[in-house]
């Protein structure tokens, strides 16, 4: 069973600061995703990536996907309040389309 | 164009009863999956749908849950005697026919909460 680790768990920062999130797998990705799910909402795809080595950019966010693509990160520059929420990495598994979540990170941005 | 609708947004139920959980996918989005996040947790699969098919159910439990999404209406899952340990927030999320890979849209979920 593939288990997806997410790291931190939590991070809190002062509006302005840059922060890095992190997902790593068991084993090796079919294609992974990027969520970030607001309070009280369903998750928002924020990215997916599938070819090892990939660099992806959001505005301020940047995705990178590991050369053995079995590990992920997420950079936000100058993060701001609206950037708070629950981000979550995820692993497109099998043909079904069916997707294995990793824990999340849960970020808090001060203003 | 409305998104994935999910309904109630928050259900309250006493041990014992029944708890159904309603969602209508997107327009044109044939394949409907289920997931349960406890607080603080990612979400976990449970089930994976079509029209009037169950494609997978790996993630159910094997008693006292059910999903179905029949030719009309919306996609349904249902809990018989809830137990404190149901209460979570159950999210549907629908793709097109090519399936998820290209991304789910998520409904904003039910909140149960057994007492």
């Amino acid at each position: 069973t593939q288990l997806l680790e997410q790291s931190p768990q939590f991070l809190s920062i002062q509006e302005g600061e840059n922060l890095t999130v992190y997902c790593n797998s068991s084993s090796v990705f079919s294609s992974l995703q990027w969520y970030r799910q607001e309070p009280g909402e369903g998750p928002v795809l924020l990215v997916t990536v599938v070819t090892g080595g990939e660099v992806k950019k959001l505005k301020r966010l940047t995705f990178q996907f590991g050369d053995a693509r079995k590990d992920s990160s997420l950079h936000i520059t100058a993060a701001q309040p609206g950037d708070t929420g629950l981000y979550l990495c995820a692993d497109t598994w099998s043909n079904t389309g069916k997707l294995i979540f990793g824990q999340g990170t849960t970020l808090q941005v001060k203003p | 164009n409305a998104g994935v609708m999910q309904n109630p947004r928050h259900l309250v139920r006493r041990r014992g009863q029944e708890a159904r959980l309603r969602c209508s996918p997107m327009k044109g989005h044939s394949h409907v999956y289920w997931y349960r996040q406890l607080p603080e947790e990612g979400l976990k699969f449970m089930v994976y749908l079509q029209k009037e098919n169950i494609i997978d159910e790996s993630g159910m439990p094997k008693e006292r849950f059910s999903a179905e999404f029949p030719k009309e209406g919306p996609s349904i899952l249902r809990i018989q005697q809830v137990v404190r340990g149901d209460s979570a927030a159950y999210f549907c999320a629908s793709s097109p026919p090519a399936g998820g890979f290209n991304g789910y849209t998520f409904g904003s979920g039910t909140r149960l909460t057994v007492v």
